[in-house]
Formats: structure tokens, sequence, C-alpha cells
């Protein structure tokens, strides 16, 4: 299996630019999570999916900020406009999950660096 | 909300000595996960808890959850350079598909 793939690796905008920033799950995988990590506030969940239907967006920092999961295999992360307090590693990470049921364990994908200048 | 707290921010440590990370929830969880990240990587599961009171080792590292759920440790023995990285808890006070909300982790240094 190829893992979590996150696309592209590395993002450098400047401000006011809309990103979008991309994710495939593992297959089988019914949850995705986002995450964004900083120096200053770790790492922290944006928002996360089960079966494609957005569970909690509450992490999402504005209305900056969108996430779609069209389907079971996509998902992405947009920021528009971008503002320089952006710039961050953004993770995709998936797990499959049952109802009910404590949480498995999430495979992580290698990250987006995101810099917005 | 939720928040996770983790104790120390950083740690150095000469090799071979041990090396323990604590991680405190401000409420009572159903599960906690650890998570290593080498430097310039991505978080890696290393193991869950479930049980009150549950102690699990891989090796030379043994992880513990508090009799409350509230609380666990992780404790590595005679550190070696390969352990070098951010060791994260990450708890979750629900179930089934819930987020998880990680400690900011403990970034361990290793001095050869």
């Amino acid at each position: 299996d190829a893992g979590v793939i996150q696309s592209p690796r590395h993002e450098v905008t400047e401000m006011g630019q809309e990103v979008t920033l991309r994710c495939k799950p593992i297959s089988g995988h019914n949850s995705l999570f986002w995450y964004r990590q900083t120096m200053m506030r770790g790492l922290e969940l944006l928002i996360y999916f089960n079966n494609n239907v957005p569970i909690d967006d509450s992490g999402m920092p504005e209305d900056r900020f969108s996430a779609k999961m069209p389907n079971a295999s996509f998902s992405t992360l947009k920021i528009q406009p971008s503002e320089p307090r952006d710039s961050a590693v953004y993770f995709c990470a998936s797990s499959w999950d049952s109802p009910g049921l404590t949480n498995n364990e999430q495979f992580f994908g290698p990250g987006t660096r995101l810099t917005v200048l | 909300g939720q928040q996770v707290m983790q104790i120390p921010q950083y740690q150095h440590v000469q090799e071979g000595e041990d090396f323990t990370t604590y991680c405190n929830s401000s409420t009572t969880l159903s599960n906690i996960q650890w998570y290593k990240q080498r430097p310039g990587g991505h978080p890696v599961f290393l193991i869950q808890l479930v049980k009150s009171g549950e102690v699990k080792k891989q090796k030379r590292l043994t992880f513990q959850f508090g009799e409350a759920k509230k609380n666990s440790s992780l404790h590595i023995t005679a550190t070696q350079t390969t352990d070098v990285g951010t060791y994260f808890c990450a708890g979750n006070s629900g179930g089934g598909a819930d987020g998880l909300t990680f400690g900011k982790g403990t970034h361990l240094i290793i001095q050869p």
C-alpha cells in the first residue's frame, strides 16, 4: 500500500492567493483527518470526515479555510485568501473506525509544508 | 474543550540514560494513543491504551495508562540515538470516529 498521499509536498505562495492541498487516504479507510502543525501551537486537528461526511470542523480557524471530501479516495483543504500566519505543515491522516468502538491508529501522510509570503 | 498537557517540552539525555514523558488530560479519556515524529517526518503510531491501569511494553518502551484514565506516560530505557524525535500523546474522550486531541509533544534530544 502506498500509504496516505499528499500533494504538493511544498507550496510557496503570496498573501491573498488561493491554496489547495490534496489528500488521498489509504484505500479502505473510512475516516480522514486534516491537521496543522506549527512550533507555537503544535499539532492541531482542523477537521475530520467519517464516510465522506464532515463530523467536526470546530478546529477550522476561520471562514478562509474549507475542506471537502467528494469521495472516499480524495479530500481537499482550501485556504482563500491565504495569509502569512497560515504558514505551517498540513498533515492528512486516515484510519478505519467503526461506530461505538475506540479509535484505531491514524496513518499520517508526509505533509504539505506551506509558506505564505 | 478537552485539553491534553504533555511534559516536559524538551528533554536532553545522554545516550544510554532513561527518558520519560508524561501526559495529562483535563477530561477522562476513552483511550490514549502515542505517536513518534522524527525530525522532518510525520507522526507514526506507536501504541494505543484503552483499559484503566493498562501497561504495555514494546522492547525498551513502556506505556502506562492511569487508573483514572486521565494520564499516561511513556518510558524509554537506555535511550539510543534512533530514539531521537518528538513523542506525542493523543487522547479521545468519546468513542468511534472522533478526532484526537494531541499534546504538544516532548522533544527528545540525545547526546552521544
